[in-house]
C-alpha cells in the first residue's frame, strides 16, 4: 500500500513521441505536485493541483499538460518529446501546511 | 519569493565523523522548514521538520533547529554511518501551496 505511486518507473522513448506518466495517492491529500529533477539533482516545481484545480503552473513548455481526473490522481502528458526533457519526474502530495510525500520517480530518457 | 541556499557538495566524511550541512533561507512570513533525504534510485523522504521558530526537528540521529534570527536550519548528526550516504535537501513552504527546495547536498561516508 504505497502512499504515492507513479508509473512507469522508467520510460525510454524517441524524440517527437507523446508520452504520459501517471500518479496516484491514497493519503487523502488535497494537493498534488509534479517536480522535475535534472542530472544535477536540482528539483524544480512544475505544476500543482488542489482538489482537481490547477493552482501552480511554473514556466513549463505548453507541451507539458497535467490532468487531474480526481483529487487522488494527477497525470502528466508530454507532447513532442525533446532531448532536454530527459530527467526524473516526481509526483508528490500533501495536506495543507504539512510536509510533502513523494513517489519513487519516473526516469524519462529521450533518445 | 522564498528561497533556500544550502552548502554545495559533495561532502565526504569518514564513518563516525560529525556532520553539518548548512542551510539558510529567505522568506516572507513564517514558513515551515524541512530536510528531505534521497537515497540512490529512490524518491525523496522527509527526514525532519520544524514549523516555528526555535523548534528542533530530529530523526534517526539527525537534528536541525529553526533559527529565525539567523534564518538558518542547519542539519547535524553526531556520528555518521556509511548508510547515511545520500543527497540531502533543505526546503521551506511558500504561501499555502508551494514547497521550495535547495539544490541538494550529496554526502559520501567512507568506511
Amino acid at each position: 500500500d504505497t502512499a504515492v505511486s507513479q508509473t512507469p518507473k522508467y520510460l525510454v522513448t524517441q524524440m517527437g513521441n507523446d508520452k504520459s506518466i501517471k500518479c496516484e495517492q491514497n493519503l487523502g491529500h488535497d494537493t498534488m505536485y509534479w517536480y522535475k529533477q535534472d542530472s544535477k539533482k536540482f528539483l524544480k516545481i512544475m505544476f500543482s493541483y488542489n482538489n482537481k484545480e490547477l493552482i501552480i503552473n511554473e514556466t513549463v513548455p505548453n507541451r507539458f499538460s497535467p490532468k487531474s481526473p480526481d483529487k487522488a490522481h494527477l497525470n502528466l502528458h508530454i507532447n513532442s518529446l525533446e532531448l532536454g526533457d530527459s530527467a526524473v519526474y516526481f509526483c508528490a502530495s500533501r495536506r495543507q501546511g504539512a510536509e510533502a510525500f513523494f513517489g519513487q520517480g519516473t526516469r524519462l530518457t529521450v533518445v | 519569493g522564498n528561497s533556500v541556499t544550502q552548502m554545495e557538495g559533495p561532502v565526504t566524511l569518514s564513518e563516525e565523523a560529525f556532520l553539518t550541512i548548512n542551510c539558510t533561507y529567505t522568506a516572507t512570513g513564517y514558513p515551515s522548514l524541512f530536510w528531505y533525504v534521497q537515497y540512490p534510485g529512490e524518491g525523496l523522504q522527509l527526514l525532519l521538520k520544524a514549523t516555528k521558530a526555535d523548534d528542533k526537528g530530529s530523526n534517526k540521529g539527525f537534528e536541525a533547529t529553526y533559527r529565525k534570527e539567523t534564518t538558518s536550519f542547519h542539519l547535524e548528526k553526531g556520528s555518521v554511518q556509511v548508510s547515511d550516504s545520500a543527497v540531502y535537501f533543505c526546503a521551506l513552504t511558500e504561501g499555502r501551496d508551494k514547497i521550495i527546495f535547495g539544490k541538494g547536498t550529496r554526502l559520501h561516508i567512507l568506511p
